[in-house]
Parts: structure tokens; sequence; C-alpha cells
């Protein structure tokens, strides 16, 4: 059974850091590209960013380009996102994604909140 | 970026009944490459995290219901429920992946 289990949320302050963890299990995950997609509260969804399969290649959203960065680590089946620089329009859910073309698999999402 | 309008925003339906779901595109979703069109939907039930239904338009995810229906090509699209249940409670979305991708912003289903 696919399991994504996201980490690493919480509230933080406008300008700060944050690093966000997805543990993968029940696949090769190596074999999949990966992604964070997020959704304000009572929002719809919005892609964030995706990583290669093996990291080589990263995409964001315009809005994120220059403060989060993915990330992988095949050996450990773990997808990262840094996000520095929070402001408060980064407040949402963050979900983990498989991302063959489409989002196949979902994780539970982590609360990420920027306010001070 | 491609735009995704989704219509209705919401609606309300009494079990049994049947349901339609309209997604358009700014822009054609079909790749003349392989005849694909690069279109998603998605059922995100209360409290929960979404879940991908339907791909390439209208290909069933395993373990999908076939009483799920995905339609249309180029820029309409369209999901189609038959026979609704209470368990379709549901925000439904539809998502490109032929460029950046995009969402819409979501049909809520109420039931009456």
């Amino acid at each position: 059974e696919v399991q994504l289990v996201e980490s690493g949320g919480g509230l933080v302050q406008p300008g700060r850091s944050l690093k966000l963890s997805c543990a993968a299990s029940g696949f090769t995950f190596s074999d999949y590209y990966m992604a964070w997609v997020r959704q304000a509260p009572t929002k719809g969804l919005e892609w964030v960013a995706s990583i290669s399969y093996d990291g080589g290649s990263t995409y964001y959203r315009d809005s994120v380009k220059g403060r989060f960065t993915i990330s992988r680590d095949n050996a450990k089946s773990s997808l990262y996102l840094q996000m520095d620089s929070l402001r408060s329009e980064d407040t949402a859910t963050y979900y983990c994604t498989t991302a063959t073309f489409y989002f196949d698999y979902w994780g539970q999402g982590v609360m990420v909140t920027v306010s001070s | 970026d491609i735009v995704m309008t989704q219509s209705p925003s919401s609606l309300a339906v009494s079990a049994g009944e049947t349901v339609t779901i309209n997604c358009k595109s700014s822009q054609s979703l079909l790749y003349s490459g392989n005849q694909k069109n690069y279109l998603a939907w998605y059922q995100q039930k209360p409290g929960q995290s979404p879940k991908l239904l339907i791909y390439w338009a209208s290909t069933r995810q395993s373990g999908v219901p076939d009483r799920f229906i995905g339609s249309g090509s180029g820029t309409d699209f369209t999901l189609t429920i038959s026979s609704v249940q209470a368990e379709d409670l549901a925000i439904y979305y539809c998502q490109q992946y032929y460029d950046t991708d995009t969402f819409g912003a979501g049909t809520k289903l109420e039931l009456k």
C-alpha cells in the first residue's frame, strides 16, 4: 500500500524558514517524479514544486521560485521542501504527491501557518 | 498559465441522480503527438486529502467505481457521476498537466 507521510509543519513568523519532509513507502520511490501541492484554508489546490526521479531536475511555481527548494533522498525514500522567506500567503496545507504526469497518490497533508 | 474554469461551483442532488460537472481550459489539452488529453479529475472529501479519479481525461484510476465517467477533448471536459451516492459528497477538481500544472476552482457536490 502506498503511503506518504508529511511532517515538519507548524506556526512560523513571516520571513522565517521551515523544512517539510515526506516519508514514502509501499512503492519504488526512485521510479516516480514527486511533487508538493498546497491548499490555503477553504481554497483550492495549487501546485508548488516538482522534482525528477534522481533530483536532477526541479520545477517551481513563480511565486515560490528563489524561496523554496525541493529535494529528495532516494536512499531514504524521502521528499523535502525547504521553505525560506515565508510569507503570509504561503499559509496552507502542504501535500506530498507522486507525480506520474497527474498526481497519483497524496499524503494526508501538513499545515503551515505563517503569522506574527 | 492555462486557466481551468469549472462549472457549476456547487450543486445539490438527490441520491440516485446523475450529475455532470464541467471543466473548460483556456487552451487545448490535446497533444497531437499521442492524441491524449492532459486532464485529470480529483475528489476531495471533507477533512481528507484529494484522491485521483480520472486521468488522460477518461481513464479511471484503479479502484474507482465505474459510475465515475470522464469525457471530452480539446478544451471542454466533463465528469459524470451516475447514480450519485451519499459517499460521493465531496469537492471535485479538474487539473491540466499539459503545461505548468493548474487546477480548476472546484465543484462542491452536496446532497439534498
